[in-house]
């Protein structure tokens, strides 16, 4: 079952601060968040695995409640060049794949 | 160097006809993945290979079939083009299934 990403859509000015939400119904193990410019292939960011271990892009962090099932992207002093989609994708416990929730299309505006 | 490759980037094809996208990994990676994003932008995984050997076959038709010669290399071959098929076909390579995955620049294949 596909994570539910929200909001679906955001606008921002530079400098502003952004979250966006993934929750998911499945145990996860992992949690990974992607970027995808217009045009363009999907960009890893961030992975937050299950028991705390978090790997990713230094100036965006993340969180992942295990007993929610829940992750956020944190992005703050937005620049331009964060426009784009942010797909976050779960792993569940037992499954090799990640499932891709519907994204959230960021745009940030001067 | 490019990490991930795909040819080719555009296909453009008539309904019925057979086509192939080939895609490579020069990361060392052993797991390699199909995607297809639709019109939605939706993202979903096709076929998944762990050292050539198929993990994930999502419910994908059988006219498509994936061929792993090796670790470096996952090619979709697609029999019978239909309509639907329409959509941005993007390869991917990690190590192993948990950790970050590298998505190669897509293939817009277009059936008409």
């Amino acid at each position: 079952q596909q994570p539910v990403q929200s909001p679906q859509a955001v606008i921002l000015r530079e400098g502003e601060d952004a979250v966006i939400n993934c929750s998911s119904s499945k145990a996860l193990y992992s949690v990974h968040w992607y970027r995808q410019k217009h045009g363009e292939a999907p960009v890893f960011l961030m992975i937050l695995l299950k028991g705390g271990e978090q790997k990713g892009h230094d100036k965006i962090s993340a969180s992942f409640n295990e007993k929610k099932q829940q992750s956020s992207l944190y992005l703050t002093a937005s620049q331009l060049s964060y426009s784009g989609t942010y797909f976050c994708g779960t792993m569940d416990t037992g499954r090799r794949a990640l499932t891709f929730g519907s994204g959230t299309r960021l745009q940030v505006q001067p | 160097d490019t990490a991930v490759s795909q040819t080719p980037k555009y296909l453009v094809t008539q309904m019925g006809n057979d086509k192939s996208i080939k895609c490579e990994q020069n990361l060392g990676h052993d797991t390699m993945y199909w995607y297809k994003q639709d019109s939605k932008k939706f993202l979903k995984i096709m076929f998944s290979y762990n050292n050539k050997e198929l993990i994930i076959n999502e419910t994908v038709p059988n006219r498509f079939s994936p061929k792993s010669p090796d670790k470096a290399h996952l090619n979709l071959h697609i029999n019978s083009l239909e309509l639907g098929d329409s959509a941005v076909y993007f390869c991917a390579s990690s190590q192993g299934h948990l950790y970050e995955q590298y998505f190669g620049p897509g293939t817009r294949l277009t059936v008409t």
